[in-house]
């Protein structure tokens, strides 16, 4: 079936540096990527969204890259807090019909901000 | 917070049993997702409902069923419980399923199967 797959499972960075975290998705339909921050014992908090007709998309502290080419996202967050330890999970919507809504996820990425 | 209210928080019951998991989606919201987080098979898309009506299936048991309210809230129910239903079981709101916005999460409820 269709799946999104992430590359690194975990990533450690010290404070002040840019995270770049990726994810591989092979569902060429999809239209709309989603990232989320999940901190423990909460739910995934939404971050930023790209639609498949943007290759870019900035937020506060976060940039979210989409190359449809080779079906991979990645999320960069500059100078990540120690705030910013969480797991990241990338998310496809699916596209079109009743795909709509079914989001699919990645394993996720573990993310340690080291003070 | 992201306005959507999950109770309880935590579940502890035994096999064989059923339980209800409620959900109140964010104010404005119509349509409803479950999700299933555990180690093995991660965040897993259970159903969703819209206005009321089932719109999608995912990988859902046949032991386990969903409904949504007029009022708008909605409710997942496991029965015939197994070990291995212990997980964590998200529920989501957004607008409307035919566009493309994000869904917004509760805290989770955990459950735990003994």
């Amino acid at each position: 079936g269709e799946s999104v797959g992430l590359h690194l499972p975990t990533l450690s960075v010290q404070e002040g540096d840019n995270s770049i975290i990726n994810c591989a998705y092979s569902n060429s339909a999809s239209d709309y990527f989603i990232w989320y921050k999940q901190e423990s014992g909460k739910g995934p908090q939404f971050i930023i969204d790209i639609r498949s007709n943007m290759d870019k998309r900035q937020g506060q502290r976060v940039t979210v890259l989409l190359n449809k080419t080779v079906k991979h996202l990645s999320l960069q967050i500059a100078a990540t807090q120690p705030g910013d330890s969480a797991v990241y999970f990338c998310a496809e919507n699916g596209a079109g019909g009743t795909s709509y809504g079914k989001l699919t996820f990645g394993q996720g990425t573990i993310l340690t901000v080291h003070p | 917070d992201s306005g959507v209210t999950q109770t309880p928080k935590h579940l502890i019951t035994a096999t064989g049993q059923r339980v209800t998991l409620r959900c109140s989606p964010r104010s404005g919201d119509l349509s409803v997702y479950w999700y299933q987080q555990s180690l093995d098979q991660g965040l897993q898309f259970l159903i969703q409902y819209y206005n009321g009506e089932e719109r999608a299936k995912g990988n859902i048991l046949e032991r386990f069923s969903a409904q949504q309210f007029p009022d708008l809230h909605s409710e997942l129910n496991l029965s015939s419980l197994e070990l291995g239903d212990s997980a964590l079981y998200f529920c989501a709101s957004s607008g409307t399923p035919n566009s493309n916005q994000p869904q917004h999460f509760g805290d989770g409820t955990r459950l735990s199967i003994l």
